[in-house]
């Protein structure tokens, strides 16, 4: 059973457009949120994280909007580019589950040029 | 540069053969390593904790009689598939990290895909 519902499966946006991928948990222990990238064939890679007690972070074209209330968090991509074809992977961590990630299912994103 | 490394990339082998996976932390030593493995167009599901010096913990429903994990030192965890089935061929990968906290990121390797054949 995924502790993380993440979605869509999977969606396609013009190159310049905005990608949205939303996720949402109901373990209240969860206190930090990341989020990967992965490519085909390689292991995911670390793109941004967020605490619960910040509502937004951003770090260039990619903001983790996060509400603690709802329990849900999702990423912006903005700007999208072909390079950004990937698949994305929300997470939750939680010190007393020994700091397990707890992945989302994962959606693909693919960028039109 | 990669900071996790895994080796190898790719493995075919026989049904019935058994198949040894390395994850080496390259720049930090790993108290702790995660092993996952993720079948194709689907999340990464957790095996097993290794931790260093001690047994690994497994999840509920991973056979720790197959998949056997070794970690001999902080800085290698080994996973060896042991009388490997074609149900077994999937996408193996490691990750660690400095500290477990909050504030150190897991590092992921780069995966080793097995196909069991």
């Amino acid at each position: 059973q995924q502790q993380v519902k993440q979605s869509p499966q999977s969606l396609i946006v013009q190159k310049g457009g905005i990608s949205i991928i939303n996720c949402a948990y109901e373990n209240t222990a969860f206190d930090y949120f990341p989020w990967y990238q992965q490519f085909p064939g390689k292991g995911p890679a670390l793109l941004i994280a967020i605490r619960p007690d910040v509502s937004e972070k951003k770090e260039g074209r990619f903001t983790i909007s996060f509400n603690k209330s709802a329990k849900q968090f999702s990423l912006h991509i903005m700007d999208s580019q072909p390079g950004d074809s990937a698949t994305y992977f929300c997470a939750a961590i939680t010190a007393k589950d020994d700091y397990k990630l707890s992945f989302g299912a994962g959606t693909t994103v693919t960028v039109r040029a | 540069g990669a900071v996790v490394s895994q080796h190898p990339s790719r493995v075919i082998c026989k049904s019935g053969t058994s198949v040894k996976i390395e994850c080496r932390s390259l720049d930090f030593q790993a108290t702790t390593m995660f092993w996952y493995r993720q079948f194709p167009k689907q999340s990464l599901m957790l095996m097993a904790t290794s931790n260093e010096g001690s047994k690994a913990t497994y999840e509920q429903g991973v056979e720790k009689d197959k998949f056997l994990i070794n970690h001999a030192s902080l800085t290698l965890s080994t996973l060896t598939v042991t009388s490997a089935h074609p149900e077994d061929s999937s996408f193996y990968i490691c990750s660690a990290s400095r500290h477990q906290s909050y504030n150190s990121p897991l590092h992921f390797g780069n995966g080793t895909r097995l196909t069991v054949t």
